[in-house]
């Protein structure tokens, strides 16, 4: 089937403003991960859903970044009074099975721009 | 915790030759698993090849193959007969096995030029 889409492609926001980033995982894919990707840098885990439960979120850097994944689908991360340096590519990757070995899958990102 | 280290940020290779990227990483764990992710500038993130800790024979996917040194806690990246649409940016990463759900912990990447 299709592969991980995200929308929207870009984001440009005012600092203070509250964004909603949109995953939609490979359909089937019951493991959500979140990466946040600064310039030129590899990605860092965000966080983490098996199906509906968000089991890690450790890598959400304050609390004003909030991420669900109500029906064990469709993920949103939003991030609240975003600030400069939240500027970076959003990654949403999904995975078919919570088994340790499947591989993620990557979607084409949502660049983020605070002014 | 696990770090992955790539020491070269820019890589440059010849149309048709080979190039080999570097990584290490740093682990107290037995079973994990290795990949290599390539990123061109559209941005989308493409598994290119996976290695399994516990297997001793390197991975290899068409032109591309790994040399997998556990105890030296290498794993490069080999592409042979390079081609343009080869150049991207190329990131190792590390996943545990230890866990369902693990995360991946990537490399700071290496730029690839191909050259005509």
């Amino acid at each position: 089937g299709a592969g991980v889409s995200q929308s929207p492609r870009y984001k440009v926001a005012k600092r203070g403003q509250d964004v909603a980033l949109r995953c939609d995982p490979i359909s089937g894919h019951v493991s959500l991960f979140w990466y946040q990707q600064a310039l030129g840098q590899g990605p860092e885990f965000l966080t983490y859903f098996q199906n509906e439960a968000q089991l890690d979120k450790s890598g959400l850097p304050s609390d004003r970044f909030f991420a669900e994944r109500p029906e064990g689908s469709v993920s949103t991360l939003k991030i609240q009074r975003t600030q400069q340096e939240d500027s970076a590519v959003y990654l949403c990757a999904s995975s078919l099975t919570a088994g340790m070995e499947k591989t993620q899958y990557f979607g084409p990102g949502t660049r983020l721009l605070v002014l | 915790a696990q770090t992955v280290t790539q020491s070269q940020p820019e890589m440059s290779v010849q149309e048709a030759e080979t190039v080999t990227l570097s990584c290490t990483y740093d682990t107290s764990e037995s079973d994990y698993y290795l990949f290599w992710y390539k990123q061109p500038p559209s941005r989308q993130m493409i598994l290119v090849i996976r290695q399994e800790a516990y297997k001793q024979q390197n991975a290899t996917e068409n032109r591309f193959s790994v040399n997998f040194q556990k105890a030296a806690k290498s794993f490069s990246l080999k592409i042979s007969d390079s081609q343009l649409g080869d150049a991207a940016m190329y990131f190792c990463a590390y996943r545990s096995a230890q866990t369902s759900g693990s995360r991946l912990t990537f490399g700071e990447g290496t730029q690839l030029t191909v050259n005509p």
